[in-house]
């Protein structure tokens, strides 16, 4: 069975511009989080969904937003990129929002110029 | 909010040698705690985790142990390969699962 998938790997975008990174979940996993990691860190919490309804927010700006589909897979987007936005995008699937189990994708390396 | 800290920041050890990492966390209501390894270029893999009611977990050759009452948790990893070197973080939830909160990863090197 394939495991969280998350497109595209890498990605260089210049500061002000927008971007979309995209994740489908396990099959069978109805809920999705996405977790941002920075060089040298562990992941911090973004958001987590569960049919296609918001369940959490982390400490993030506004500027970050995500969004789950009916086939429970998911976007994360992020406007007027900073410098800061740099890092590793992780998304999780678990089959329920309240099962314990997590589990990650290889992530988007995003790198802002 | 929940914090987790973690300890040591690298860690080297000789082939068949054993590694533990230690983590303590400060939310008591926190009921499961998993342990995630993590290679160059990857994300974090799922490796092993142990729910409150239970002290001690065991596979193969990677065991967690949990003291609830000191808040401490360890990874021990007996017989190590030159495999097992990569970034290992503990997590701890918050918000009945919601999110996991990491420890800041611990770099393991085995050398042949």
């Amino acid at each position: 069975d394939a495991g969280v998938t998350q497109s595209p790997t890498h990605l260089i975008k210049t500061r002000g511009q927008q971007v979309t990174l995209r994740c489908s979940p396990i099959s069978g996993h109805k809920s999705v989080s996405w977790y941002q990691q920075v060089l040298g860190q562990g992941p911090q919490f973004i958001f987590q969904y569960y049919e296609k309804e918001e369940r959490g927010r982390g400490n993030f700006p506004d500027r970050f937003s995500a969004r789950q589909f009916p086939n429970y897979s998911s976007e994360l987007n992020v406007n007027a990129l900073l410098l800061g936005d740099s890092a590793l995008y992780l998304c999780a699937s678990r089959t329920e929002s309240t099962n314990e189990k997590l589990f990650f994708g290889s992530g988007t390396q995003l790198s802002v110029l | 909010g929940e914090n987790v800290e973690q300890h040591p920041s690298t860690l080297s050890v000789q082939e068949g040698d054993s590694a533990v990492i230690k983590c303590t966390y400060s939310d008591s209501a926190s009921n499961y705690f998993p342990w995630y390894k993590q290679e160059l270029g990857k994300g974090p893999q799922l490796i092993i985790d142990i729910r409150s009611n239970v002290g001690e977990k065991k596979d193969q050759r990677i065991a967690v142990t949990l003291n609830k009452t000191a808040k401490h948790f360890s990874l021990h990893i007996t017989e190590t390969q030159p495999e097992d070197s990569a970034v290992y973080f503990c997590a701890a939830p918050l918000r009945g699962f919601q999110k996991l909160v990491f420890g800041t990863g611990t770099r393991l090197l085995v050398s042949p």
